[in-house]
């Protein structure tokens, strides 16, 4: 079975500077995609970044960047130029690669609490 | 404005008394599913649907009972609720057109459903 580990239960960043999130993840699979999500006090969750395994490339989204290195099943999101809207709880994710007609189940770290200070 | 809509955001019920927690897309998904979020256990899946009246159990569905009778619809029946069942809930729902490149399915998450049985 899949699992997937975030070991910082809380981070907290001063506006404008720059912070790193872990995730650790345990498979056998060999192709799955990866993914970094977003929960603001409303707790909405909303996407942040995405991955897939078999790309070797780290995937960016403006102020967002992965380090996935699949060796290592670790798979950190940089969070450059913080904003105070970057507050929230950020949660990782794993999919296993399926084909048409299977279960898109996302399996998920426990999150990290980011705060973003003034 | 594509989204997942749920209703009721909260609700408070007491042990015994069916419910029925609504879930609605608007984005012609072909894929739904619920999940629950629970401290220290962070997101679990309950069931999900791959088309009209095809759903699976996902890996907590134990109290649960969902339909799909209409594409844009996937409610949660919880027909005798139960303290334990004390959780957030959230509906998610991604396109799970067969041949999609599953990077690109994007689950949409709704807003949320705070549900406290006494």
């Amino acid at each position: 079975a899949q699992t997937v580990t975030q070991s910082q239960p809380e981070m907290s960043v001063q506006e404008a500077e720059t912070v790193t999130l872990s995730c650790t993840y345990d498979t056998s699979e060999n192709n799955y995609y990866l993914f970094w999500y977003k929960q603001p006090p409303s707790r909405q969750m909303i996407l942040v970044i995405r991955q897939e395994a078999y790309k070797q490339q780290n995937a960016t989204e403006n102020r967002f960047s992965v380090n996935f290195q699949k060796a290592a099943k670790s798979f950190s999101l940089k969070i450059s130029d913080s904003q105070l809207g970057d507050t929230a709880m950020y949660f990782c994710a794993f999919m296993k690669h399926v084909s048409a007609g299977n279960n898109r189940k996302l399996i998920w770290g426990l999150g990290t609490s980011l705060a973003v200070n003034p | 404005e594509a989204q997942v809509t749920q209703n009721p955001r909260y609700l408070i019920t007491v042990t015994g008394k069916k419910l029925t927690v609504t879930c609605s897309q608007n984005m012609n998904h072909e894929y739904m599913s619920w999940y629950r979020q629970d401290p220290g256990l962070g997101l679990r899946q309950i069931y999900y649907s791959m088309n009209v009246e095809v759903t699976d159990k996902g890996d907590v569905p134990e109290g649960y009972k969902v339909s799909r009778k209409e594409k844009r619809n996937f409610p949660l029946i919880l027909e005798s609720p139960s303290p334990n069942q004390t959780s957030l809930y959230f509906c998610a729902s991604s396109s799970g057109i067969p041949g999609q490149a599953l990077l690109t399915d994007t689950q949409y998450f709704g807003p949320g459903t705070r549900l406290t049985v006494l």
